[in-house]
């Protein structure tokens, strides 16, 4: 069984829908909790990071982490065509720079 | 643009052979990462370098080793391939709570 675990989709949504990504873990060592974005021949970007339970807001994202369930989520309202990448979600336990990733979920937004 | 530079872009080689990846990290990061992207595995971390000493090891095979030079850049070597190689090969630098990702060297091996 991986450490981390994502449906990896493609979801395919109109432009202007809200878009739920999630990722569940097993290793309760996870301290932080990431997602990044990779567009098509890119590199991953970091979109949201956060290190404890609860919700984390940044614009059109909102990143919610629940420990006790050992599950990630990243929600984006009013999705744009641009937002069409592959969502990656990355953990990794305290002290430890080594991120351990999802396998990537493909979305497309289409207008 | 990360800051990440990686070189080459693309890569074609025969099993068996052996190949060297080079990374040059964001200015004043001291930290390199090394990760292999295919698409049955994702995103795998291989192998971490901190200030030209090793710092962490992921999933990295014998055949494959890296190292950090005194200016910084790093290079990851690949020997004996096999056509399971074939992949993204991702170099990340870190700066505070954000690895920064560079390009990527796809690699195809035939």
């Amino acid at each position: 069984q991986k450490e981390v675990e994502q449906d990896p989709g493609p979801l395919s949504v109109p432009e202007g829908a809200i878009v739920s990504l999630n990722c569940t873990y097993s290793n309760s060592a996870f301290q932080y909790f990431m997602w990044y974005r990779q567009y098509s021949r890119k590199g991953p970007e970091l979109l949201m990071y956060t290190y404890s339970s609860g919700n984390k807001e940044d614009g059109r994202f909102t990143a919610q982490v629940d420990k006790s369930s050992k599950y990630i989520s990243l929600f984006i309202r009013d999705s744009q065509p641009s937002d069409s990448a592959t969502y990656l979600c990355a953990m990794s336990e305290w002290g430890t720079d080594k991120l351990i990733f999802g396998t990537g979920t493909r979305l497309q937004v289409f207008p | 643009d990360s800051g990440v530079t990686q070189t080459p872009k693309h890569l074609i080689t025969a099993t068996g052979q052996r190949v060297t990846l080079r990374c040059s990290p964001r200015s004043g990061d001291l930290s390199v990462y090394w990760y292999q992207q295919s698409l049955d595995q994702g995103l795998q971390f291989l192998i971490q370098y901190y200030n030209g000493e090793e710092r962490a090891k992921g999933n990295i095979l014998e055949r494959f080793s890296a190292q950090q030079f005194p200016d910084l850049h790093s290079e990851l070597n690949l020997s004996s391939l096999e056509l399971g190689d074939s992949a993204l090969y991702f170099c990340a630098s870190s700066g505070p709570n954000e690895q920064f990702f560079g390009p990527g060297t796809r690699l195809t091996v035939l």
